[in-house]
């Protein structure tokens, strides 16, 4: 079965600390891993993504390492602000037929950036 | 760019009544759409993937007769809830994507309470 399993389900982090947050598949065959954050009543939001060819991408402040091998990639969040607090999703896409792909997605992580 | 915009953002209605969510891509031309279903403090859980044109392939466990879903051009579609009991209360978040890509792009969300 196509599984995301993420970890953390919650966590607490002071304010200039590094967030990380881990996610681990199954299915070889995904190819394309975006990570999405989500505030309270809003729909989420794409925050970067990695394909398996690279092992590491780096945006501003959030950086994605990954572990083809391992079938492991993770968030890392660093100089965590008040700000970010919010829910934080990975997921992996897996062309799905007639030009589309879907989104497997895990259970998401509750950050908790504290001052 | 990429902006998905949902209506209404809020819906209250009375047991047995249908309702009408709308979902639009305002900055590109999106060929397949989808319609996920949130519970509180849980992740995304898909519910059908419409291409333009095309009939919707539902997920499994997903009444078709209950949710119809129409995807009539490359900018919009709707997920009808057809005689909404209160336990379809819930968070539905439409996504769309652009031709043969993997990037899934959501939009804020409507929240419906059937009373």
């Amino acid at each position: 079965q196509q599984q995301v399993k993420q970890s953390p389900q919650s966590l607490i982090v002071q304010k200039g600390g590094i967030s990380i947050i881990n996610c681990a598949y199954e299915n070889t065959a995904f190819d394309y891993f975006p990570w999405y954050q989500q505030f309270p009543g809003k729909g989420p939001a794409l925050l970067i993504a990695i394909r398996p060819d690279v092992s590491e991408k780096k945006e501003g402040r959030f950086t994605i390492s990954f572990n083809k091998s391992a079938k492991q990639f993770s968030l890392h969040i660093m100089d965590s602000q008040p700000g970010d607090s919010a829910t934080y999703f990975c997921a992996a896409s897996l062309y799905s037929g007639a030009g589309s792909y879907q989104l497997t997605f895990g259970k998401g992580t509750k950050l908790s950036v504290i001052p | 760019g990429a902006v998905v915009s949902q209506h209404p953002s809020w819906v209250i209605c009375k047991s047995g009544t249908s309702v009408k969510i709308e979902c639009r891509s305002l900055d590109f031309q999106a060929t397949t759409m989808f319609w996920y279903r949130q519970f509180p403090k849980q992740s995304l859980m898909l519910m059908a993937t419409s291409n333009e044109g095309s009939k919707a392939t539902y997920e499994q466990g997903v009444e078709k007769d209950k949710f119809l879903i129409n995807h009539a051009s490359l900018t919009l579609s709707t997920l009808t809830v057809t005689s909404a009991h209160p336990e379809d209360s819930s968070f539905y978040i439409c996504s769309a994507s652009a031709v043969v890509r993997e990037t899934q792009y959501f939009g804020p969300g409507t929240r419906l309470l059937v009373l």
